[in-house]
């Protein structure tokens, strides 16, 4: 089983500030990684798939990157309404998905 | 695009079965993997099986083997989700999320459905 590894468990930012949110897989999904966002009572948001690709309505100073084992979402410029838990998911194998633990994005 | 519209929430006595479905529109379900993920309450997701296109099979999560059973009705594009001899500790919100077997595009999901096992 690929396990997918975030760091940190929790990032503290305030307003206008860049979050970086690491993701690493135990071995390569090439680019088969999606991002999503989690507020509280919600369904994840798909960001990002594809490793880099910004899902529908998704905003610019929304970013990923990486390929491989080693991945990265990058917010440019927090807004109040980023404030949230982010997750990481490999989807490279149809039989199985897997998830990160969560990055929450906390107020600082 | 495809959507998801899940059944509602359900409350279950511990030992029932539960049956969650998933409506497809904008794509047919041959065009679709289906999977299951779920989340406890203050957990993360916890991906529990779903469909394999390469091999047509459907494949589950070790820990749910024996206890979970996911179909599909291709005539009505609407995905099943069961589980069986249900514990407090199956008391999670379970959405029913889905890749595009015909176009690059990231995974949808439904909009998840409570089940509460309680006795």
């Amino acid at each position: 089983e690929i396990v997918m590894t975030q760091s940190p468990a929790t990032l503290s930012v305030s307003p206008g500030e860049r979050a970086t949110l690491s993701c690493r897989a135990s071995q390569s999904v090439s680019s088969n990684l999606a991002w999503y966002q989690q507020k509280p009572g919600q369904a994840p948001r798909l960001l990002i798939y594809g490793a880099s690709t910004r899902a529908t309505g998704i905003p610019a100073r929304f970013s990923g990157s990486g390929s491989g084992t080693e991945f990265t979402l990058t917010i440019s410029s927090l807004q109040s309404e980023d404030f949230a838990v982010y997750y990481c998911q490999q989807y490279n194998n149809w039989r199985t998905w897997t998830f990160g633990q969560g990055t929450k994005v906390e107020i600082k | 695009q495809v959507q998801l519209v899940q059944s509602g929430a359900e409350v279950k006595k511990p030992g029932a079965s539960v049956k969650v479905s998933c409506k497809v529109s904008g794509y047919t379900l041959t065009e679709l993997s289906m999977h299951w993920v779920r989340q406890a309450p203050g957990k993360g997701l916890e991906w529990m099986g779903g469909f394999d296109p390469e091999d047509g099979e459907t494949i589950y999560a070790q820990k749910f083997q024996g206890r979970v059973t996911m179909t599909e009705d291709t005539s009505t594009d609407t995905a099943y989700m069961e589980l069986s001899s249900l514990r407090s500790e199956d008391t999670a919100v379970y959405y029913c999320a889905t890749l595009s077997l015909i176009a690059v595009a990231g995974p949808s999901w439904g909009q998840g459905t409570l089940v509460t096992v309680s006795s």
